[in-house]
């Protein structure tokens, strides 16, 4: 089946500084990957659209400058969360849509749950 | 826009009891829908779908019928046990070239022995 790693599952990190996370398909190429924050009791909210070999479509409200998203290859995204602060402290969970017939419908990292102090 | 709407949680239940937990949906056009379980500290998990009005998705004893009529896709289970407390999500997704999916706001779950 379609598997999606989402790498780390926690950080905690020193406000001012930078966090990086990765998304990676190990079994399926993905053209396009989901970012999802999830607070506390709530439900995830879509951040932004990450498409391979070009720039991430953000949803309204959602700082470009704060996170920065890159997909660089057809198996990897990546979220930095830029100058984190402790508002920025949440899970983020990633998503991607396996090939038709590999998988079933939209496969979810682990999530990552962030702390920042 | 896409919405999603279930019930407010939480949601306690004696083990073999009886679960349904309501969603209803605002979507154009003809959506798929979804339903995704998540355990404590963990992510989200796929734990069944409808493509098209009438469908039922089931898995693990869970069931959840299309109702375009009600716009609904209750989730329902006979008889839970304790290892299904978790959160759980229903979705949908617009199709028509998009892959997003919008949420609801869960669910809670936790079954008693």
């Amino acid at each position: 089946g379609a598997v999606v790693s989402q790498h780390p599952s926690w950080v905690i990190c020193k406000s001012g500084t930078s966090v990086k996370i990765e998304c990676r398909s190990l079994d399926f190429q993905a053209t396009t990957m989901f970012w999802y924050r999830q607070f506390p009791k709530q439900s995830l909210m879509l951040m932004a659209t990450s498409n391979e070999g070009s720039k991430a479509t953000y949803e309204q409200g959602v700082e470009k400058d704060k996170f920065l998203i890159n997909h660089a290859s057809l198996t990897l995204s990546t979220l930095t969360v830029t100058s984190a602060h402790p508002e920025d402290s949440s899970f983020y969970i990633c998503s991607a849509m396996p090939p038709l017939g590999h998988g079933y419908g939209y496969t979810f990292g682990s999530g990552t749950r962030l702390t920042v102090v | 826009g896409n919405s999603v709407t279930q019930m407010e949680g939480p949601v306690t239940l004696s083990e073999e009891a009886f679960l349904t937990i309501n969603c209803t949906y605002t979507a154009t056009g003809y959506p798929s829908l979804f339903w995704y379980v998540q355990y404590p500290g963990e992510g989200l998990q796929l734990l069944l779908k409808a493509t098209k009005a009438d469908d039922k998705g089931s898995n693990k004893g869970f069931e959840a019928t299309y109702r375009k009529e009600t716009t609904s896709f209750h989730l329902e289970k006979g008889s839970v046990q304790v290892s299904d407390s978790a959160v759980y999500f229903c979705a949908l997704s617009s199709g028509a070239g998009s892959y997003q999916l919008t949420f609801g706001k869960g669910t809670k779950l936790s079954v008693i022995p």
